[in-house]
């Protein structure tokens, strides 16, 4: 069976400040994909990364930093220096076996960040 | 370059009645799929769509069915409607079905459940 938990319901941090959000992923496949999107009011899911699982190099890209670990499961994004734009609901995605786009979503995490 | 465009962005039914939800892809792609978001809770994939047939299904009873186009825009259609189906429904897009493709998303149709 496939999830994705995120279990940080809610975070608010102060402009400036880091803040990390967590995901943990169960999967079977020892191939598989992982996804973080980024959804504002809007609605609209936003892509931000993908990774898969034989790439465990982490990535910086700009304020965005993202840390991969298949030991525990664990693919964790941090956000440098937030601003209020960064302010959103954040998903963890995982998309396993063969093909087509079936993404498991984990339950996400709403950032908000105060000025 | 148009992305991913929903409509209607808002409705409300009454239980029993059937919807009708329509999404055309971002330009150039080909593969449509639709995801529920209940309110509070992350996306849950309904099915995918490529060269006009269901490729793969969610664990969604059979009142959901879908259909694409020639034009690569889809359908999503809702039966006998329940309660429990308000939500916010995402279309989302890709060129081809791999899985390792990112995901295009509408902003989606809210749909309430009276």
């Amino acid at each position: 069976a496939q999830k994705v938990t995120q279990a940080q319901t809610e975070i608010s941090v102060v402009e400036k400040e880091d803040v990390t959000l967590d995901c943990v992923y169960e999967t079977r496949d020892t191939t598989y994909y992982l996804f973080w999107y980024k959804q504002p009011p809007s609605g609209e899911l936003v892509f931000l990364i993908r990774r898969n699982s034989f790439d465990e190099q982490n990535e910086i890209s700009g304020r965005y930093s993202w840390n991969f670990q298949k030991s525990t499961s664990s693919f964790n994004f941090t956000i440098t220096a937030s601003q209020v734009v960064d302010s959103a609901v954040y998903f963890c995605a995982l998309s396993e076996k063969d093909y087509g786009q079936n993404f498991v979503f984990g339950p996400g995490t709403r950032l908000s960040v105060l000025p | 370059d148009a992305g991913v465009t929903q409509s209607p962005t808002h409705l409300i039914k009454t239980r029993g009645q059937q919807v009708t939800l329509r999404c055309s892809p971002k330009s150039g792609h080909d593969t449509v799929s639709w995801y529920q978001q209940a309110l509070g809770q992350g996306p849950q994939f309904i099915f995918q769509y490529y060269e006009e047939e269901e490729r793969q299904r969610g664990n969604f009873p059979d009142r959901f069915s879908g259909h694409q186009f020639p034009n690569y825009s889809s359908e999503l259609n809702v039966n006998a409607l329940l309660l429990g189906d308000s939500a916010l429904y995402l279309c989302a897009s890709s060129y081809g079905q791999v899985r390792r493709g990112e995901l295009f998303f509408g902003e989606g149709s809210r749909l309430t459940v009276l």
